[in-house]
């Protein structure tokens, strides 16, 4: 069983580089969401779904892109990556009660 | 807008003690999340309140929901080096697929 997937793990950009942040569930959730923690601070909703082809901003969209053409995957895209985006991020999926958090992807941006 | 606030933000405490962490939150909310996070973790859930009045225990740690007061506490009973980590509260927005977390706990339980 394998939950919430994110890929790569860790990531070094530099800036204006472009990149995709995978995320992947198998739990056939209908909701998915992108949070950015920056070091010693809670998590900040960037987008979420609430099932595939609907999508919706959050508290920190800007400089995001997110699609959702399935269930299972719900990826966050990077343009033009400043280093004010160097953060960890996390996807998370969830049921009715209860959410599901993948490992993160550490990236760095220089 | 939806705000939740914590506190305290950093708590230090002596292995065996007693504290409560409280969750504020600002908007109408129909559940409410407690989670765990080790350095460099992902988190990890520990509690789902749904309802007024609801109270979870799982070993040493106790949470509970007021939604009339827009309150969650999450309380540690004799505290074990095992628990230092930073705590989470989340709370979804009413009428909303919104999950909005607090800025975090972080606990160190001293020996």
């Amino acid at each position: 069983n394998a939950g919430v997937t994110q890929t790569p793990k860790f990531r070094i950009l530099k800036i204006g580089q472009s990149m995709t942040l995978q995320c992947a569930q198998d739990m056939n959730h209908n909701y998915m969401y992108w949070y950015r923690q920056d070091p010693g601070m809670g998590l900040k909703l960037i987008y979420y779904s609430v099932g595939a082809g609907i999508t919706d901003k959050g508290e920190v969209p800007n400089g995001y892109n997110v699609s959702r053409s399935t269930t299972e995957d719900f990826p966050l895209r990077l343009e033009l990556a400043a280093p004010s985006q160097t953060s960890v991020y996390f996807c998370a999926s969830r049921t009715v009660t209860e959410a599901f958090f993948g490992q993160g992807t550490r990236l760095t941006v220089v | 807008e939806l705000k939740v606030e914590q506190n305290p933000l950093f708590l230090s405490m002596q292995e065996g003690k007693n504290y409560t962490i409280y969750c504020n939150y600002s908007t109408t909310s129909d559940r409410l999340y407690w989670y765990r996070q080790d350095p460099g973790k992902s988190l990890e859930s520990l509690f789902v309140l749904l309802s007024n009045g609801a109270v979870k225990q799982e070993g040493r740690l106790m949470a509970s929901l007021d939604t009339k007061a827009r309150l969650s506490t999450l309380h540690i009973t004799a505290a074990v080096h095992d628990l230092s980590a930073t705590y989470f509260c989340a709370v979804g927005l009413g009428g909303s697929e919104k999950l909005v977390f607090g800025k975090g706990t972080k606990l160190t339980v001293n020996p």
